[in-house]
């Protein structure tokens, strides 16, 4: 069966510093694979998305990116946070032209303060 | 106009109770419909997609009407293990970018 890891859970950071979130998925290939965050009272917003190794749609400008090294790996980066960027970030996977089901990992809630 | 809208509520009803949510979607050239539900601090997990035809799961019965841009949610004898935010998802061609209502709170109450 297929599963989605994100990590780390929480995470407190000061303005300013680098930030990398990781996800990976196990039991399928060529997953989409998409990073999501959900801001207080907002819903999902949609930040990337990715169909294949080293290629990432980017939905929102900003200074976060994202990278994609491996077929089931999702990296999610800041050199500098911003208060704003203060949510809960969730990664999440879909077969590809399937359902349009997302399978969401358990997501990782970043303060910055 | 956002994407997708929904009434945020929260909708408080009591055990047993039939609840209805609505949602509005702006692209008339969506193709696919969800609802999801999610749990307090937890990760959204799909709930039913949303057939032209309408379906029904149980208790849950989806709605869309492509004219008015507009799907729904039926829950009837509602369970306080209900209680819950509820989202819609509206897609288009691909599904490879589903966007997301802000949800509807609702709480069963005992």
């Amino acid at each position: 069966s297929q599963t989605i890891h994100q990590w780390p859970a929480t995470l407190v950071q000061p303005v300013g510093s680098p930030l990398s979130l990781e996800c990976t998925v196990e039991g399928t290939s060529n997953p989409n694979l998409y990073w999501y965050r959900q801001a207080a009272g907002r819903g999902l917003q949609l930040l990337f998305y990715s169909v294949g190794i080293g290629q990432i749609s980017s939905e929102v400008p900003q200074n976060l990116s994202a990278s994609r090294p491996q077929d089931r790996q999702f990296i999610l980066s800041s050199k500098k946070l911003l208060l704003s960027d203060s949510g809960f970030y969730l990664c999440a996977w879909s077969v590809r032209r399937d359902t349009g089901e997302l399978f969401f990992g358990e997501g990782s809630r970043l303060t910055v303060l | 106009r956002k994407e997708v809208e929904q009434d945020p509520g929260p909708f408080n009803v009591p055990e047993g109770a039939t609840v209805a949510f609505n949602c509005t979607y702006s692209n008339s050239a969506s193709q696919s419909f969800f609802w999801y539900r999610q749990d307090c601090r937890k990760e959204p997990k799909l709930l039913m997609s949303v057939y032209s035809s309408g379906n029904e799961d149980g208790r849950f019965t989806a709605q869309l009407n492509r004219a008015s841009q507009y799907i729904s949610l039926l829950i009837r004898d509602s369970k306080l293990s209900d209680s819950a935010t509820y989202l819609c998802v509206v897609g288009g061609f691909g599904n490879e970018k589903l966007t997301f209502g802000t949800g509807t709170r609702l709480t069963i109450i005992p």
